[in-house]
């Protein structure tokens, strides 16, 4: 299967520790996005890569929260010093940009859950 | 910014029946896609259909139909004879250009046997 794959799927802290979560988009995928949803909810937007550019990044991206994108590939979501209020499914999702093959659909991986105590 | 209004937090379907989700949208662009995704229970989110602003005719797939109404700003997912596997959350979603989706609150289905 060459879907959107993350991990961890599940990822229990201590407050005030650091934690990081990779996602590796659908091969062919140029686009790369980082969502959060708590419970409930619908997914809020994060961030957003085309290939390795940071295009976009929510005002819900605190200074503790940083994405990357390095060689255009896999991204990593890392969280500094995580509060109780970070506890969320940290979704990743990616899309083709190129023309023709753009439909707009924007495919998901599983989700990695955050729970801190 | 775009807003998505799904009012519906629950909605409850007897197996084989119809039910219709309801979705509202705001934007200012004339040109965007929406989408109607379902979320099953601790598994990933899959589109179920999607509809391009410019084409006036409603989406169709399969079981699932789309009401589109773009002077209202509306946007909402029939699903005809209802399955037990059709039970999940269902986000409405905005996406203007090549950008970000914008999620609705979500409705949680439920399918009665």
């Amino acid at each position: 299967d060459t879907g959107v794959s993350q991990d961890p799927r599940h990822k229990i802290t201590k407050r005030g520790q650091n934690v990081t979560f990779r996602c590796d988009p659908i091969s062919e995928h140029n686009r790369l996005y980082w969502y959060r949803q708590t419970l409930g909810q619908g997914p809020e937007f994060l961030t957003y890569f085309q290939n390795e550019a940071q295009l976009e990044k929510s005002r819900l991206l605190s200074d503790r929260f940083s994405a990357e994108r390095p060689k255009g590939s896999f991204s990593t979501l890392e969280i500094q010093r995580t509060e109780q209020g970070d506890s969320a499914m940290y979704l990743c999702a990616s899309s083709s940009g190129l023309a023709g093959a753009n439909t707009g659909e924007l495919f998901f991986g599983e989700g990695s859950r955050l729970t801190v105590l | 910014a775009q807003t998505v209004t799904q009012s519906q937090p629950e909605m409850s379907v007897q197996e084989a029946e119809t039910v219709t989700l309801s979705c509202t949208y705001d934007t200012s662009e004339s040109d965007y896609y929406l989408f109607w995704y379902k979320q099953p229970p601790s598994r990933q989110m899959i589109l179920v259909i999607r509809q391009e602003a410019y084409k006036q005719q409603n989406a169709t797939e399969n079981r699932f139909s789309v009401n589109f109404q773009k002077a209202a700003k509306s946007f909402s997912l029939k699903i005809s004879d209802s399955q037990l596997g059709d039970a999940a959350m269902y986000f409405c979603a905005y996406r203007e250009g090549a950008q970000k989706l914008v999620f609705g609150q979500g409705t949680r289905l439920t399918i009665n046997p």
